[in-house]
């Protein structure tokens, strides 16, 4: 059972490149979730999508775009990567809103220089 | 403007203390409030959570307290052990658009 599977693990990229993370989710998840973690300043969300079909901006949604491609996937993209960008990024997902856990994919550690 | 405000920043305990962490919140329509545990390289994962219907659960060794009137939740941690040393983090539920807000996070080292 793998839960959410984030890809790639570790990426870095010089300053003005672009790339999406990847995240799918096999637990029939109506909600995905992305989000940044910085040291000092915890999870801070990047954008959501409550359920397949919709998205909507979190706390930090600047230089990101998302895709909810289908139930399972939730890609996150940057555009046009900036040093500030440099960070863990964490894809999440949950039932609905009557079963409120949320489960973590293990992270991606950007970089970018 | 952080929605959940987490302290400390950090603590460190001898073996068999109660690390305490504690949250404060402002939006009353935060509707459930779960504490993740994060080790190092690994994504957060749900320790135990409460709705603000109720003052205290407990599970296991983990205790929240909720202050529903203050707007404050806490996490004890009894009996801690070494591997207990991670990241703890307060989160708030709001179901509109059911999404979770975190607090900054609490590390926790537990010294055998």
């Amino acid at each position: 059972n793998a839960g959410v599977t984030q890809t790639p693990k570790f990426q870095v990229l010089k300053t003005g490149q672009s790339m999406t993370l990847q995240c799918a989710q096999d637990m029939n998840h109506n909600s995905m979730y992305w989000y940044r973690q910085d040291p000092g300043m915890g999870l801070r969300l990047i954008y959501y999508s409550a359920s397949e079909g919709t998205t909507d901006k979190g706390e930090v949604p600047n230089g990101y775009n998302v895709s909810r491609l289908n139930k399972r996937e939730f890609s996150l993209r940057l555009e046009s990567a900036a040093p500030s960008q440099t960070s863990v990024y964490f894809c999440a997902s949950s039932l609905d809103r009557s079963r409120t856990e949320a489960f973590f994919g293990q992270g991606t550690r950007l970089t970018v220089v | 403007q952080q929605q959940v405000k987490q302290s400390p920043q950090s603590l460190i305990v001898q073996k068999g203390g109660i690390p305490i962490i504690n949250c404060a919140y402002e939006n009353t329509a935060f509707d459930y409030f779960p504490w993740y545990q994060q080790f190092p390289g690994k994504g957060p994962a749900l320790l135990i959570a409460i709705r603000p219907d109720v003052s205290e659960k407990k599970e296991g060794r983990f205790t929240i307290s909720f202050n529903k009137s203050a707007k404050q939740f806490s996490l004890h941690i009894m009996d801690s052990q070494p591997g207990d040393s991670a990241t703890y983090f307060c989160a708030a539920h709001k179901a509109a658009g059911n999404k979770l807000t975190f607090g900054g996070g609490t590390r926790v080292l537990v010294k055998p």
